[in-house]
C-alpha cells in the first residue's frame, strides 16, 4: 500500500546544533506537508510544499520537496529547546480522491540545553 | 471558530463496553479524517470523509470499528466491543480540498 518512511525515528541534539529529519514516499505525492506535535498535544501545521524542487523558510525551518516529489526534507539551523516535538510529514497521494493524507512514522527532536 | 472539537478528552473502559467518540470539524471543511496514535504504529489513518461520504475506511482495524457523518457538522468513531489493544489516541482533523488538516486535541483511550 501507499507508505510515506521518516527517519530518523529519535534525534537527541545539543541546543545550537542542527536537525534534519527525511520523508520518503513509496508513490509520487500531490504535495507534502509537515507537522509538529509537542509533548501531550495535537499536530499543528507547518507547511505544505507543492512544486517539484520547491524550497520554503521559516525563519531557523527550512523545508525542501525532492525533483521526483516523492521525498522531502525539513532542516533546523542552531535548534533551541522550544523545538523539542516530534515532526511529521504527511503525503498527499496524486490522483487519490479526495487528498488522503498519509503521515509518517514521524521524528521525535529531544534538545538539551 | 473554535477549532476541531473532540468528546470525551479522556475515556476509562472496561474491555467489551461499547465506545464512541466524537468530533466536530471545523465549519466549511470538506473532509474529515480520523487517525490513531500509539507509541508502536505511529499514527494510522483509520478512514477518512469527503463531503460526508466515506472515501477509503481500507485503516479500520477490523468490524469492531465503525465511523459515520451523518452531516457535515458532526462525526463519530464507535467500538464495539473494545479491547485493551484499542488503547490509544484517536484524533480527527478536517480539511478543506488540498489544504491543512486541523486535529482536535484528542480522545486518550483506555480499555482495562
Amino acid at each position: 500500500g501507499q507508505q510515506v518512511m521518516q527517519i530518523p525515528q529519535y534525534q537527541h541534539v545539543q541546543e545550537g546544533e542542527d536537525f534534519t529529519t527525511y520523508c520518503n514516499s513509496s508513490t509520487t505525492l500531490s504535495n507534502i506537508q509537515w507537522y509538529k506535535q509537542r509533548p501531550g498535544g495535537h499536530p499543528v501545521f507547518l507547511i505544505q510544499l507543492v512544486k517539484s524542487g520547491e524550497v520554503k523558510k521559516q525563519k531557523r525551518l527550512t523545508f525542501q520537496f525532492g525533483e521526483a516529489k516523492k521525498n522531502s526534507s525539513l532542516h533546523i539551523t542552531a535548534t533551541q529547546t522550544t523545538d523539542v516535538g516530534t515532526y511529521f510529514c504527511a503525503g498527499r497521494m496524486i490522483y487519490n480522491q479526495g487528498g488522503k493524507l498519509i503521515f509518517g512514522q514521524g521524528t521525535e527532536l529531544s534538545v538539551k540545553p | 471558530d473554535a477549532g476541531v472539537i473532540q468528546s470525551p478528552r479522556h475515556e476509562v473502559t472496561e474491555m467489551g463496553q461499547e465506545v464512541t467518540l466524537r468530533c466536530k470539524p471545523i465549519s466549511g471543511h470538506n473532509s474529515l479524517f480520523w487517525y490513531r496514535q500509539t507509541m508502536m504504529r505511529g499514527l494510522e489513518l483509520l478512514i477518512y470523509f469527503n463531503n460526508n461520504v466515506p472515501i477509503d475506511d481500507s485503516g479500520m482495524p477490523e468490524d469492531r470499528f465503525s465511523a459515520k457523518m451523518p452531516n457535515a457538522s458532526f462525526s463519530t468513531l464507535k467500538i464495539q466491543p473494545s479491547e485493551p489493544r484499542d488503547s490509544a489516541v484517536y484524533f480527527c482533523a478536517s480539511f478543506w480540498a488540498n489544504t491543512e488538516a486541523f486535529f482536535g486535541q484528542g480522545t486518550r483511550l483506555t480499555v482495562v
